[in-house]
């Protein structure tokens, strides 16, 4: 079974440039999230989708971000205009939605790394 | 809000030597604890974890105890391979309307020679 996987791997932009990542999930799996890791910080939570309804976007730090997930398989994370703190690598994760507890098991992609010069 | 400490790295270590690696946190409730693994070029995974207090949490020989009374949830591992060398991330998550949502710690790496 594929795991999560996303696109591109690497990019490279100007400020003030768009740029939009994509996630696709396991299949089957309806909670999806975002996240980010600034250079050798922690690894922040963005947003968290079940299904196609944005559950909790607490952690969307601006308006320059817009996340959908259109009939609740993919996912985008665009951002425009990209500045230079958006570098870092994002993550995308996804669980199943299973009853009976808070926490499922998260299964991660590999991460796009974004640099904004 | 919720946090999690990690001890900073990085960690250099013989091969067969004892590895450990603080983590504390902070939370409301009780959260379940968790340590992923990140391996070169790879996604994060899911090494181990612990939903409630005293459960010690283990997976390819590294082990972590949930402490409620120190809030900790500190990795050991009693003998390190060179396999093992990869960035290492507490996470704890809250639940109730962080449903989902983990909470990391800024990451260890650990670097084990030969």
């Amino acid at each position: 079974e594929a795991g999560v996987t996303q696109f591109p791997s690497h990019s490279v932009i100007e400020k003030g440039q768009t740029v939009t990542l994509r996630c696709d999930p396991i299949s089957g799996h309806d909670n999806l999230y975002w996240y980010r890791r600034v250079m050798g910080k922690e690894i922040k939570f963005l947003l968290h989708f079940v299904k196609e309804s944005k559950q909790d976007e607490s952690g969307m730090p601006n308006n320059r971000f817009l996340a959908e997930r259109t009939g609740g398989t993919y996912s985008t994370l665009k951002v425009q205009p990209a500045e230079l703190e958006d570098s870092g690598v994002y993550f995308c994760a996804s669980s199943q939605l299973l009853r009976g507890g808070p926490y499922n098991e998260q299964f991660f992609g590999p991460g796009t790394r974004l640099t904004v010069l | 809000g919720d946090s999690v400490t990690q001890m900073e790295g990085p960690v250099t270590l013989s091969e067969e030597a004892f590895l450990t690696i603080n983590c504390t946190y902070t939370a409301t409730g009780y959260p379940s604890l968790f340590w992923y693994v990140q391996y070169p070029g790879e996604g994060l995974q899911l090494l181990l974890k612990a939903t409630k207090a005293d459960d010690k949490g283990s997976n390819k020989g590294f082990e972590a105890t949930y402490r409620k009374e120190t809030t900790s949830f500190h990795l050991e591992k009693g003998s390190v391979q060179v396999s093992d060398s990869a960035v290492y991330f507490c996470a704890l998550c809250a639940g109730g309307t962080s449903y989902g949502k983990l909470t990391f710690g800024q990451g260890t790496i650990l670097t084990v020679h030969p």
